[in-house]
């Protein structure tokens, strides 16, 4: 288990939105920024959101965050094939001194 | 072009050292604000950071590994160097190493491609 709680998975169809949820405490989230990562298989991870709500160059804005209180939200617009895959949510927890990571969401496009 | 590569064994017998290094280029360790972590992530299971050092030398460790964890780095050969004592076949994982985007804690924008151990028992 996490300290980061998102939904194990999420479906939706090609051309759909899905948006993941990354549930923590004041500890976490609430008091740290928030960064997301993609993993599709057998790779490594990507980061796609930094600073809560940041895109790297090349991550296409169909990827957005947002933060809220102790939560955060990783939104997928024009949902595609190439996005299926894992996502993490990953920030400092002030109290246990280390950086955490989500259990991860997988993603699958209908 | 930044890059990190990590290397190291891919097979460690239980008890054994591990010892990972990340080879980085396009960057320099030693330039203010560069830091870099290591994450691990075991087969079908979520990633798990593990330590982090900065261009200053502070370091940061998860608690629970942090009497096993020694991370250090060697900037004449812009390399970070990871050692886990006492390895248990539960440390069976692909290891990464991972540049973090400015000295906070804001993300990982540069992962390596990961490298495989398995700890025999």
């Amino acid at each position: 288990q996490s300290v980061l709680t998102q939904p194990p998975s999420m479906s939706a169809a090609p051309g759909q939105k899905v948006t993941i949820s990354c549930s923590g405490s004041r500890s976490n989230i609430g008091n740290n920024y928030v960064s997301w990562y993609q993993q599709l298989p057998g790779t490594a991870p990507k980061l796609l959101i930094y600073d809560n709500n940041k895109r790297p160059s090349g991550i296409p804005d169909r990827f957005s965050g947002s933060k809220s209180g102790t939560s955060a939200t990783l939104g997928i617009t024009g949902l595609q094939t190439g996005d299926e895959a894992d996502y993490y949510c990953g920030t400092w927890d002030s109290s246990l001194s280390a950086f955490v990571f989500g259990i991860g969401t997988k993603v699958t496009v209908l | 072009q930044v890059t990190l590569r990590e290397s190291g064994p891919a097979l460690v017998k239980a008890t054994q050292t591990l010892t990972l290094t990340c080879t980085c280029s396009g960057f320099s360790l030693s330039t203010s604000g560069m830091c870099v972590s290591w994450i691990r992530q075991p087969p079908g299971k979520a990633l798990e950071w593990l330590a982090r050092i900065d261009w200053d030398d502070d370091k940061y460790y998860i608690t629970s590994l942090k009497t096993r964890l020694t991370i250090s780095k060697d900037t004449s050969k812009n390399q970070v160097v990871l050692t886990m004592t006492n390895m248990d076949p539960v440390d069976t994982a692909t290891y990464y190493c991972a540049r973090i985007l400015g000295s906070g804690w804001s993300g990982m924008d540069v992962w390596g491609q990961g490298t495989t151990v398995t700890v025999s028992s």
